[in-house]
């Protein structure tokens, strides 16, 4: 069963773009949903992360954009730049008692054109 | 050094050896997670620490896999009689509390081939 499911699979923009990544969830218990970036031969790194009690939280040029209702959430990459190219997950975890860590969805490999 | 520390980076085996995968977290992390990525596909949990104790191994996928933690710092991740099916990287990562509550930190992973 996989509990975090993210699109697109691949996702090519040209630089000076707006990248969107979706996700959604299943497990209600979830309430904290992070995004990681990583590079080829590189461990996952933390980008940004929400929690459900707010809609959006914005970190430079990146957003996350949650929708507790629909069970969804969302990055949001503004003026992409080639340096943003690399492969994106979103994961959920249950804080303070989720003993599993984090679920990750299967990832997007974003390529931004020059 | 101030990371998470994977050894080796690769492991090239034979199919039915043993290998074992060492994770160095960073100084004073408490929680260590094990996970495993697949082509293509995201990171899979496989193993929870909490100090020196396994609080959470359901990610495991069979028998042959086990992880130990004595002093609840380094980690061992041993796999006995791999099968090709083993083949992945083998990602770890700590957090100062389980993650959820603080952020989780990942190494580069050791990338693990069975032939």
């Amino acid at each position: 069963q996989q509990q975090v499911k993210q699109s697109p699979q691949s996702l090519i923009v040209q630089k000076g773009g707006i990248s969107i990544i979706n996700c959604a969830y299943e497990n209600t218990a979830f309430d904290y949903f992070p995004w990681y970036q990583q590079f080829p031969g590189k461990g996952p790194a933390l980008l940004i992360a929400i929690r459900p009690d707010v809609s959006e939280k914005k970190e430079g040029r990146f957003t996350i954009s949650f929708n507790k209702s629909a069970k969804q959430f969302s990055l949001h990459i503004m003026d992409s730049q080639p340096g943003d190219s690399a492969t994106y997950f979103c994961a959920a975890s249950v804080s303070g008692g989720g003993a599993d860590g984090l679920t990750f969805g299967k990832g997007t490999h974003l390529i931004i054109q020059p | 050094g101030a990371g998470v520390s994977q050894t080796p980076s690769n492991k090239v085996t034979e199919k039915g050896k043993y290998v074992e995968l060492r994770c160095d977290p960073i100084s004073g992390h408490t929680a260590l997670y094990w996970y495993r990525q697949s082509l293509g596909q995201g990171p899979e949990f496989l193993i929870y620490f909490q100090g020196t104790g396994a609080a959470d191994d359901s990610g495991l996928p069979n028998d042959r896999f086990f992880a130990v933690r004595p002093e609840g710092s380094v980690s061992t991740l041993k796999i006995q009689r791999t099968e090709r099916g083993d083949s992945a990287v083998y990602l770890c990562a700590s957090s100062f509390l389980q993650v959820g509550d603080t952020e989780a930190f990942f190494g580069q992973g050791t990338r693990l081939t069975v032939v």
